[in-house]
């Protein structure tokens, strides 16, 4: 088993809709949780971290199951921008600071 | 302020070229990683460093991989003769500490085997 695993889509949901994405982490030590937004040949750009008691950032929301090692991530209103792989990342162990990403899930926007 | 800066931003080697990446990370950021990433893929972690100790090295392919940080800011990632499958773009980033901080990435650098 992976990891991190991420499905990898693609999604593809017309605008406005909500999508929500999930990943799974295999180390339970983990205590560190991510989602990063990748545009096409551009490098990840942190799009927000993930707490214990979930935490949202305008029409992203994201989440953190400990009990089912999952994080997950919501966004409401989505924008033609918002299209873009979306690649989740977990830190690898209770001391150390090894992050680990998933794959990838692509989002595809469209009007 | 300025962020993560890497170079050459691409660079196309004969197979069995020696190769050097650098990497900037941000000003006072004490941890410093390297990710290989292929296409289609996510980052795959390399290596990483606190200030200028190499404190995991597990994620390097092979041996002709070595990566180093003497003064504890810039990095650079070397790969000796290089191989097709190294073709790949191979991203840096930084944190301001180490557990659980965000990293922020450079550019990267895309690197053709051929």
């Amino acid at each position: 088993r992976k990891e991190v695993e991420q499905d990898p889509g693609p999604f593809n949901v017309p605008e406005g809709a909500t999508v929500a994405f999930n990943c799974t982490y295999s180390n339970s030590a983990s205590q560190s949780f991510f989602w990063y937004r990748q545009d096409c040949r551009k490098e990840p750009k942190l799009l927000m971290s993930v707490y214990s008691s979930g935490n949202e950032d305008g029409r992203f929301t994201a989440q953190l199951n400990r009990a089912s090692q999952y994080i997950s991530l919501l966004i409401r209103d989505s924008k033609l921008s918002d299209s873009a792989t979306y690649l989740c990342a977990v830190n690898i162990g209770s001391s150390a600071s090894k992050i680990i990403f998933g794959s990838g899930t692509r989002l595809s926007i469209r009007p | 302020g300025a962020g993560v800066s890497q170079s050459p931003r691409y660079k196309v080697a004969k197979r069995g070229q020696d190769v050097a990446l650098r990497c900037d990370p941000i000003s006072g950021h004490v941890s410093l990683f390297w990710y290989q990433q292929a296409l289609g893929q996510g980052p795959e972690f390399l290596t990483y460093f606190q200030n200028e100790a190499q404190l995991d090295k597990s994620g390097l392919p092979s041996d002709r991989f070595f990566a180093e940080r003497p003064e504890g800011s810039v990095s650079t990632l070397k790969i000796q003769r290089t191989q097709q499958e190294d073709s790949a773009v191979y991203l840096c980033a930084s944190s301001l500490v180490l557990l659980g901080d965000e990293q922020y990435f450079g550019p990267g650098t895309r690197l053709t085997v051929t």
